[in-house]
């Protein structure tokens, strides 16, 4: 199974409202990254965050991270059209050369 | 600085063909990891590799495999296709193992 899962599956929001997405993973990790995945294109990167940190911030994203709990969040404030897209976190384990994995994403869709 | 790029983007075979994939990485990145990704199985881990060197390697058949030339470039071949393999095919690129990566736009391949 994968070491991310996301949650929810899917999401519906309209344009203006935040939309709060978690993931949980199973191993310690090393670091957690968030990325975005427009319909059937390559995904980009929105946030790193290391094991060592709570929460970063860039722009309208905030991503919280809790290894206590092997969680992390990402919240997108002020929501617009052009934020639907699937959200995908991905983990790296806290080994020298471990992989990344990715959990199975989050569709978000935000109405006009 | 140029991105990922891909080629080709898009591509039809059929059962029994092989396919060779290629992928440049961002200039400077040594690590060059690739990703299976389909509508059933989310994102999945092929292979990724750093220095010419595989470092990991997901659980695939042995009908795929990969490799790295000494200027970072990459490539991966499919061979004996079956239906199953169509997918999109993500390769990314980091500065190093564990890193923030890069995605180009995919290959999406199709088997007939």
């Amino acid at each position: 199974s994968q070491q991310g899962e996301e949650d929810p599956q899917a999401l519906s929001i309209q344009e203006g409202e935040n939309a709060t997405m978690n993931c949980s993973y199973k191993t310690s990790i090393n670091n957690l990254q968030w990325y975005r995945q427009n319909s059937g294109r390559g995904l980009v990167h929105l946030i790193l965050i290391r094991s060592n940190e709570r929460e970063k911030h860039s722009g309208r994203l905030r991503v919280t991270l809790d290894t206590s709990k092997k969680s992390s969040s990402l919240l997108i404030t002020a929501s617009r059209a052009a934020d639907t897209a699937s959200y995908f976190c991905a983990t790296s384990p806290n080994t020298n050369a471990g992989k990344s994995t990715f959990g199975d994403g989050t569709t978000l869709t935000v109405k006009p | 600085k140029a991105g990922v790029t891909q080629t080709p983007r898009y591509l039809i075979k059929t059962r029994g063909q092989q396919v060779t994939l290629s992928c440049s990485p961002i200039s400077g990145h040594r690590s060059v990891s690739w990703y299976q990704q389909t509508p059933g199985q989310g994102l999945q881990f092929l292979f990724e590799y750093f220095s010419e060197t595989q470092r990991n390697k997901g659980n695939f058949p042995g009908r795929f495999s990969g490799r790295q030339f000494s200027n970072s470039r990459s490539e991966m071949n499919v061979s004996t296709l079956e239906l199953g393999d169509s997918a999109l095919y993500l390769c990314a690129s980091s500065l190093a193992l564990q890193e923030t990566q890069y995605f180009g736009p995919g290959t999406r391949l199709l088997v007939l």
